[in-house]
């Protein structure tokens, strides 16, 4: 069966420190990545997406994340998280029946 | 840009009443969906929508859920006699087969 899985539920780290978010997926067939962001009491953004092609994508306000095919993992990183990104973060394949499945997501806290 | 957009933004209903909750995708997109976000919870997939049928349900979306796309445009979400637990953000997404875009959501507060 198709999976996704976020390794940290909750994470707190303090301002300058870097984030790194594990994401692993379970899909047979071929798979587009997307990390969502929710702001407390907004709705879901889109950080970045990987399609094909450099498996380094960039995303906004500094985000990046890595595709690694032979772990079937697309990590979320920053190397200098601000308070600004207290939010929750969730990794969402989306496969080639066209169905977006969302991990549970992980509830990053930044402290001043 | 072209965006989906939900009405209402926001919902109160009485328990057993029946809603309806609007979605207008973005204008070429074949594919279509509803999540749902209960408070504090991880986003759940309701159901998708391609060639004027449901392609796929889970197991939440139960018999009290419907889905249509009345006029070419709209997207709705049915529930026809809504519990407390129904309680939740409803999100509405389309695609073009390759990336979904989001809607900003209804939220839906049962009483």
């Amino acid at each position: 069966a198709q999976s996704v899985s976020q390794h940290n539920h909750h994470v707190i780290l303090s301002e300058a420190a870097s984030l790194e978010l594990g994401c692993n997926y379970s899909y047979g067939g071929t798979v587009n990545l997307f990390w969502y962001v929710q702001y407390p009491g907004q709705h879901l953004q889109l950080l970045l997406k990987y399609f094909s092609g450099d498996p380094l994508v960039k995303g906004i306000k500094g985000f990046e994340a890595e595709f690694i095919k032979s772990k079937f993992s697309f990590n979320l990183r920053k190397p200098s998280v601000q308070w600004s990104d207290t939010a929750e973060y969730f990794c969402a394949p989306f496969d080639s029946w066209g169905k977006l499945q969302f991990g549970a997501g992980t509830q990053v806290v930044v402290t001043p | 840009e072209p965006e989906v957009t939900q009405t209402p933004s926001h919902q109160v209903t009485q328990m057993g009443q029946e809603v309806i909750l609007r979605c207008v995708p973005i204008s070429n997109h074949l594919y279509f969906y509803w999540y749902r976000q209960i408070l504090g919870q991880k986003v759940e997939f309701l159901v998708s929508f391609y060639n004027n049928e449901i392609s796929e349900k889970s197991e939440i979306f139960d018999d009290q859920f419907s889905v249509e796309r009345p006029d070419g445009s709209n997207f709705t979400l049915k529930i026809r006699s809504t519990k407390l637990e129904d309680s939740a953000m409803y999100f509405c997404a389309s695609s073009e087969g390759r990336e979904a875009f989001f809607g900003q959501g209804t939220r839906l507060t049962v009483v």
